[in-house]
């Protein structure tokens, strides 16, 4: 069974402190690892696609990496808009085309 | 483009009433569509996905069922509401096996009473 762990489950940070969101995963051949963005009371918004190890992607202050375990979310000078909580998610190569999800990482930012 | 609707966004029902969430999907045919529910501390927890008119498949035994009578059109409903349904449920849609993830719907908070 796939599994996805994000931690920590909660961090607060003050505004340009920089930090990152861990995403251990298990899961039989990795067709792609996505990671969300999700404001309180609102619907996960995407944010990146990892397919293979060592592969980056960047957005403003977000960089999202991949290893074959695991994956990093950098929040590199965070404001309190980046205040949110961010989802982790792996889709198999094989079988259904379902995400397996993580229980997320809540971010706080302090002005 | 591709864009989904879910509605109600709030919903207040008493223990027993029945329930009927609606989502749809525009702009892309033949859609992969999935009901989750996420409760606090637990994640998302998938109820149903649907990759086909009429096609149904349940992941978790409960007090729930979904329907998709139209290609773009996915329905959740209960005939009799339990204290435990109260939460945030959330419609989705993919396609394809591509790897392109989902793309979700703003939301419903339901709260039994």
């Amino acid at each position: 069974e796939d599994q996805v762990t994000q931690s920590p489950e909660a961090l607060r940070l003050q505004e340009g402190e920089s930090s990152s969101l861990n995403c251990s995963y298990t899961v039989s051949g990795l067709r792609g690892l996505f990671w969300y963005r999700q404001d309180p009371g609102k619907g996960p918004e995407f944010l990146f696609t990892l397919y293979s190890a060592g592969e980056e992607k960047e957005k403003e202050r977000l960089k999202a990496t991949l290893t074959k375990k695991e994956s990093f979310l950098h929040i590199t000078a965070p404001k309190p808009e980046d205040s949110a909580t961010y989802l982790c998610a792996v889709q198999a190569l094989y079988g259904n085309n379902r995400l397996a999800f993580g229980k997320g990482n809540q971010v706080v930012v302090i002005p | 483009s591709q864009t989904i609707h879910q509605w109600p966004a709030t919903l207040v029902q008493p223990v027993g009433s029945p329930l009927s969430l609606e989502c749809t999907v525009e702009g892309t045919s033949n859609p992969n569509l999935y009901w989750y529910r996420q409760a606090a501390g637990r994640g998302l927890q998938l109820l149903f996905y649907s990759v086909g008119i009429g096609q149904i498949s349940s992941e978790v035994p409960q007090n729930l069922s979904a329907s998709r009578p139209q290609d773009r059109q996915f329905i959740l409903s209960s005939k009799k509401l339990l204290l435990s349904d109260s939460g945030f449920y959330l419609c989705a849609w993919s396609v394809g096996r591509t790897g392109y993830g989902y793309t979700f719907g703003s939301g419903t908070r339901l709260t039994v009473v």
